[in-house]
């Protein structure tokens, strides 16, 4: 069975005070793993998909990285307006194009 | 640019009431999807939807049934509503990973 486990649950931030967010899987095979960020009363919405070890994707103040079992998603110098909840999914090679959710990270980013 | 649509936004139910809840996507994706998200489980998957004319269930069917009704349209039944069915429901849908989705409905079941 196909699991992911994000860590923490929930992360109180200064503004500019970087940090990371993690998300550990546990799949058969691994086609993708896919960034969301969740803001309330919202629907996900698409940040990164990472298809092998070793690769990175950067947008703005957010950068994720892949290993073999993990994913990080670090945020750089954090503003407000980047707190929100953050979700991570994989998709496995068995699946088709079913995704796998964590139960997410709730950032708070205060002034 | 619309996207996903659901509707409603808001529901209150009372035990064994029935109730659809409608989901559109106007990116022309061969598939969709229903989840719930209830706090700390993350979102799970109810049904979905691999190409018009076929649904299958996920993680978490009982209770629900599902309609395809066209490849635009995607819908979620509550036949006998229980309050345990009280969550925010989110459609989806995707060509291919990532998958797209609305703003979801929240439901609550009295």
């Amino acid at each position: 069975e196909d699991q992911v486990t994000q860590s923490p649950e929930a992360l109180r931030l200064q503004e500019g005070e970087s940090s990371s967010l993690n998300c550990s899987y546990t799949v058969s095979g691994l086609r993708g793993l896919f960034w969301y960020r969740q803001d309330p009363g919202k629907g996900p919405e698409f940040l990164f998909t990472l298809y092998s070890a070793g690769e990175e994707k950067e947008k703005e103040r957010l950068k994720a990285t892949l290993t073999k079992k993990e994913s990080f998603l670090h945020i750089t110098a954090p503003k407000p307006e980047d707190s929100a909840t953050y979700l991570c999914a994989v998709q496995a090679s068995d699946a088709g194009n079913k995704l796998t959710f964590g139960g997410g990270t709730r950032v708070l980013v205060k002034p | 640019n619309a996207g996903v649509t659901q509707t409603p936004k808001f529901q209150v139910l009372k035990t064994g009431q029935s109730m659809t809840l409608q989901c559109a996507q106007d990116m022309n994706h061969n598939s969709m999807y229903w989840y719930r998200q209830d706090p700390g489980m993350g979102l799970r998957l109810i049904y979905y939807s691999a190409s018009e004319g076929t649904t299958d269930k996920g993680e978490v069917p009982n209770g629900y049934n599902v309609s395809r009704l066209n490849k635009r349209e995607f819908s979620l039944r509550l036949e006998s509503a229980a309050p345990s069915q009280t969550s925010v429901y989110f459609c989806a849908s995707s060509e291919y990973p990532p998958q797209h989705f609305g703003d979801g409905t929240r439901l609550s079941i009295l």
